[in-house]
């Protein structure tokens, strides 16, 4: 079947720290795969996208890299800021009639000052 | 402009009771969807529709059923509440041209409190 195993959290980190959230995916199929974002009170948001192996998703200085051989698009970024604290959901898409995003859990984060 | 919109932002209803929640996109896409954020956060797909075909996941009830008038709406009815309909619902919209590549767009979520 499709689904997305993520990184528990909640992640607290400070201002300027490295930001890692794994993300692994088992898909019937070629999937493509997602990282979107969910500020405090507001609906989800693309983030950065990938649509074949080895692509490298960016954007707003975060980075994800489609790794098909291990089967992972962890998001990273090299200094998080305050404005970054927001829930992070990694997601897959498959070629069927639905077109479904199917989701991680969710990685809440916390940036302190 | 709002992209895709969603009334209302909160309902507070009653056990038993019947209620709507109403998903309008102004994209011109073709297909739209309704998930089901739960209170840890988990986000399910629950039905995606585009004018030609209704796709359920079979694991929603039969309570809940999607309405669409036409094709910027999808709007969602559930009858006969149960305490556990309390979720945040959100709805989305995406072309079908390019299949599964294409993000979807997000509405900003209805929260629903069923007491």
């Amino acid at each position: 079947g499709n689904s997305v195993t993520q990184m528990e959290g909640p992640v607290t980190l400070s201002e300027e720290a490295f930001l890692t959230i794994n993300c692994t995916y088992t898909a019937t199929g070629y999937p493509s795969l997602f990282w979107y974002v969910q500020y405090p009170g507001e609906g989800l948001q693309l983030l950065l996208k990938a649509t074949k192996a080895d692509d490298k998703g960016s954007n707003k200085g975060f980075e994800a890299t489609y790794r098909k051989e291990t089967t992972s698009f962890h998001l990273e970024k090299g200094s998080v800021q305050v404005s970054d604290s927001a829930v992070y959901f990694c997601a897959l898409s498959v070629r069927t009639g639905a077109n479904n995003l199917f989701f991680g859990t969710g990685t809440r984060l916390t940036v302190i000052p | 402009d709002t992209a895709v919109s969603q009334t209302p932002k909160y309902l507070v209803t009653q056990m038993g009771n019947d209620k709507s929640i109403k998903c309008e996109q102004n994209l011109g896409h073709d297909t739209m969807y309704w998930y089901k954020q739960d209170s840890k956060k988990f986000l399910k797909i629950m039905f995606s529709y585009n004018n030609k075909e209704l796709i359920i996941n079979e694991t929603v009830p039969n309570r809940f059923s999607p309405k669409s008038p036409d094709k910027a709406h999808l709007n969602l009815h559930i009858n006969s509440l149960e305490l556990g309909d309390s979720a945040v619902y959100f709805c989305a919209s995406s072309p079908t041209s390019g299949g599964h590549y294409n993000e979807q767009f997000f509405g900003p979520g209805t929260r629903l409190t069923v007491l």
